[in-house]
């Protein structure tokens, strides 16, 4: 079965560049979350779109930006990287919006984010 | 404050025996789910309870929610050494699903 595609799968930038992260939900999954995980932190919400529209929003620096597209894919675009911001991101995709009903997200197998 | 913090942070146990992991939190949650990762990699689902479900199985799983207490539990039974890797809660709310520190599970063959 198909899962949660994100792209790359490593990636390693320098201080102040820009790197944008890609993540393909599972067919027709209409939500799709972003989450970091820091070296033995757990997963910290960034965001998350739901039909296209941003749904809700977490503690995402102002320096990174996200969308979702018609094809339902999301691109989290980080700008000015720090070394803070090395990390692993994830991406999560579910059908129907949120998990206030319970609906089950699948995550990604993440995009390993290191700023020398 | 932290939502979904996890008791004990480290386990160490024997292939054979069961693994109990305890979680609390501190919000209303409209559900909880717990996830397994092992080093460096993807969350994996593993067992979602709502929260007007009290305990809930799935294979060697045992998921118990108390919401008066705020506390959730997560019994492996007859662990396997591939059941070593990090556990964590998660409380669901809206278009949020926040995570709580990992459990770290080792089981030695």
């Amino acid at each position: 079965a198909a899962g949660v595609i994100q792209s790359p799968r490593h990636l390693i930038k320098e201080k102040r560049e820009t790197a944008t992260l890609k993540c393909y939900p599972i067919p027709r999954h209409d939500t799709v979350y972003w989450y970091q995980q820091g070296p033995g932190q757990d997963p910290q919400f960034l965001i998350s779109f739901y039909e296209k529209m941003q749904s809700d929003k977490g503690s995402i620096p102002d320096r990174f930006s996200a969308q979702q597209f018609s094809d339902y894919h999301s691109e989290l675009n980080m700008s000015s990287l720090e070394l803070g911001d090395s990390a692993l991101y994830f991406c999560a995709s579910s059908l129907g919006g949120g998990w206030s009903g319970g609906a089950e997200a699948f995550f990604g197998q993440g995009t390993r984010l290191t700023v020398v | 404050s932290q939502q979904g913090e996890e008791d004990p942070q480290a386990l160490s146990i024997q292939e054979g025996e069961n693994a109990t992991m305890n979680c609390s939190y501190k919000t209303s949650i409209n559900n909880l789910q717990w996830y397994r990762q092992n080093s460096g990699r993807g969350l994996v689902h593993l067992i979602l309870i709502r929260s007007n479900e009290r305990e809930k199985h799935s294979g060697r799983l045992r998921v118990t929610l108390d919401t008066s207490k705020k506390s959730s539990s997560l019994l492996i039974t007859a662990s396997r050494a591939a059941d070593t890797a990090s556990y964590f809660c998660a409380t669901g709310a809206n278009s949020k699903l926040t995570f709580g520190k990992g459990i770290t599970l080792s089981v030695r063959p």
